[in-house]
């Protein structure tokens, strides 16, 4: 049982490029979350869905793009990257126990 | 908006020595709590969590939480530190029908002294 697998773990990206961050979840969840994690600012809220084929914007949605064909999966993506996304990536899915699993980060680099 | 805050952004203790962590939210309906524990490049781990009953929660690792209504607050307890604890822990909150999405506090990183 993998859990919650974040690809990739590590990334440097050029100002101006573009990626895409994938999620995937092996247990079925419903709800699933993308959020980076900024020295002193604690995890920040980006996009979340609730089900399959649902999105919806969270705390700091400008700049990033996701979607979710697939329940298991749930893609971030930046088009135009900026230094200013420099950070740790983590996603997370939570069934009905609310209980989140946490993927182990991508750490993102914006040069 | 939900608002979750922890105010103490640094905390060190003494290994033996007792830790409460603090955590105030903001909301009119009681939410669902969580603590969250994230050792140095690691994601991030359950502890315990609140959603109703008993207002004293028990979690993995020795932990446990007190949920007080009058003072919207879930403060985060251990009676004896042991240096592996060091790590930063978060508080999140989850409200039905506010969205319905996990919002986190800024953590508190604690250091263990030995």
């Amino acid at each position: 049982n993998a859990g919650v697998t974040q690809t990739p773990k590590f990334r440097v990206l050029k100002t101006g490029q573009s990626m895409t961050l994938l999620c995937a979840q092996d247990m079925n969840h419903e709800y699933m979350y993308w959020y980076r994690q900024d020295p002193g600012m604690g995890l920040r809220l980006i996009h979340y869905s609730v089900g399959e084929g649902t999105t919806a914007k969270g705390e700091v949605p400008d700049g990033y793009n996701v979607s979710r064909l697939k329940k298991q999966n749930f893609l971030l993506g930046l088009e135009s990257a900026a230094p200013s996304q420099t950070s740790v990536y983590f996603c997370a899915s939570e069934g009905v126990t609310r209980e989140a699993f946490f993927g182990q980060g991508t750490r993102l680099t914006v040069v | 908006a939900q608002s979750v805050t922890q105010p103490d952004i640094h905390i060190t203790v003494s290994e033996g020595a007792s830790l409460e962590l603090r955590c105030n939210y903001s909301y009119g309906a009681t939410p669902y709590l969580f603590w969250y524990v994230q050792s140095p490049g690691q994601g991030l781990q359950l502890l315990l969590k609140y959603f109703s009953g008993d207002t004293l929660v028990q979690g993995i690792k020795g932990f446990e939480a007190e949920f007080k209504r009058s003072q919207s607050s879930f403060n985060l307890r251990k009676p004896s530190v042991h240096w592996s604890d060091a790590a930063e822990y978060f508080c999140a909150v989850f409200i039905t029908g506010g969205g319905n999405k996990l919002t986190f506090g800024t953590g508190t990183q604690l250091k263990v002294e030995l």
